[in-house]
Formats: structure tokens, C-alpha cells, sequence
């Protein structure tokens, strides 16, 4: 067990509609990224928070977008729901500290269905 | 454009071989290699490497990164049932340590 905590763990939507996913980073970490994981595929970054902040995107377009609370917790939001938005999201939790490398610890994901 | 490669695809072996997994990258302004395991869902975490040559040990996995030929393996010892998985590479790049995961290895170990 990592600490990382998502919620909800499925979700099935329709086309359009707008989603907010949910992450819990561990004890003491202030970084939070988040990943799409497509079918058979490897996760992809979408952006990474840090003290509050986007600090790096992905190759995902605008109706993608976060935030990160004063608790280091962390919300992604998908506006206009489309159909190959369906993928295992998961977010990272890491401790970054300047120049240094990292560990980054995942959670368990949210499943999400789009129809 | 950044990638990372993992060979093979897949592989079957029975409980007691050793296998070797590779994962080759091509990613600008790398800082580390990390492998993680994935049996259902959340991406377990297993070795981060910085340094070439040096070889990181947990149990029966182990795993070395070559900077020079831009490559890294893992190599798992008398395999398990228990060891079947999905194993990703990934490359942190940047600032941000943004992970560039390869397609994953999908691994299954027969009794």
C-alpha cells in the first residue's frame, strides 16, 4: 500500500458530460501528477501540481485541466466528455525536492467508462 | 520525439526460469529510469536508477541502467506464479520528473 488514495474507483459517463476525479497524495509529499492509461497502452502524463501549481503538461488538450489543494490533495477535471476518454486514470504522489530525483508512487486508479 | 521501447512484448515461462526484461530510451534531458509492476491496477513501485553500473536488488528482481547505450533491464530469478504482471519502464525527464512509460511487458509465469 503507497498511501495514494482515488476515488471513485469506476465511473461510467456520457458523451459531453464533465468529470471530476479525486486523489489523496501520501503523508508528506507535495507533488501530485496525473496519467491516462489507455487499454494495452503505458500511462501517458497529463500534468503534474506542485505546491498548487501546474507545473508541466502533457500532450492533452484545455477541456483537461486540475487542481492541487493546500493539503497537497488533487482534483482532474474532462469537459466534453468523448468517447476515447475512456482509460484508467491514476496520479503519483512524490516528495520533489530541487535537483534531487524522485519516487513516484501511484494509486490505485479510476476507471472510467465513457458511452 | 521522446520514447521509451520495452522488449519483449510478452513472454511465458514456467516457475523457477529467470527472465530479462529490456527497456531502451530515447528522451531528452532524462534524470532516472523507474520500473514498476502492474497487476490490476495502481503501478507498483520497484527501483529507480540514476547512475550507470550500479545495480539496485530486492529479493530475487534486480536491475542496471547503461547511460551510455540508453538502456536498462530487469532480470527476475527463480520466477514465481506470483510474478505475473504487466512490468513498465519509464524515463523521468526534466524538472518535473515527468515519467515516459514504454508499451510494458506482460509477463506470465506458468506452475
Amino acid at each position: 500500500e503507497t498511501g495514494v488514495t482515488q476515488s471513485p474507483t469506476h465511473l461510467i459517463k456520457t458523451r459531453g458530460q464533465q468529470v471530476t476525479l479525486r486523489c489523496s497524495s501520501q503523508s508528506g509529499h507535495n507533488t501530485v501528477s496525473w496519467y491516462q492509461q489507455a487499454l494495452g497502452q503505458g500511462p501517458q502524463f497529463i500534468f503534474q501540481y506542485y505546491r498548487e501549481e501546474e507545473n508541466g503538461r502533457g500532450n492533452f488538450p484545455p477541456r483537461f485541466s486540475g487542481l492541487q489543494f493546500p493539503n497537497y490533495s488533487s482534483e482532474l477535471n474532462v469537459n466534453a466528455l468523448e468517447l476515447d476518454d475512456s482509460a484508467l486514470y491514476l496520479c503519483a504522489s512524490s516528495q520533489q525536492l530541487s535537483g534531487g530525483n524522485y519516487e513516484q508512487y501511484f494509486g490505485p486508479g479510476t476507471r472510467l467508462t465513457v458511452t | 520525439e521522446d520514447k521509451v521501447v520495452q522488449s519483449p512484448l510478452s513472454l511465458v515461462v514456467h516457475e523457477g526460469d529467470t527472465v530479462t526484461l529490456n527497456c531502451s530510451y530515447e528522451v531528452t534531458n532524462f534524470r532516472s529510469l523507474l520500473w514498476y509492476k502492474q497487476e490490476k491496477k495502481a503501478p507498483t513501485f520497484l527501483f529507480m536508477l540514476t547512475s550507470s553500473g550500479i545495480e539496485k536488488k530486492s529479493g530475487r528482481l534486480s536491475s542496471i541502467l547503461d547511460k551510455k547505450e540508453l538502456f536498462s533491464i530487469l532480470n527476475i530469478t527463480a520466477t514465481q506464479t506470483g510474478d505475473s504482471a504487466v512490468y513498465l519502464c519509464a524515463a523521468a525527464q526534466g524538472n518535473t520528473g515527468k515519467l515516459i512509460f514504454g508499451q510494458g511487458t506482460t509477463l506470465q509465469v506458468k506452475p
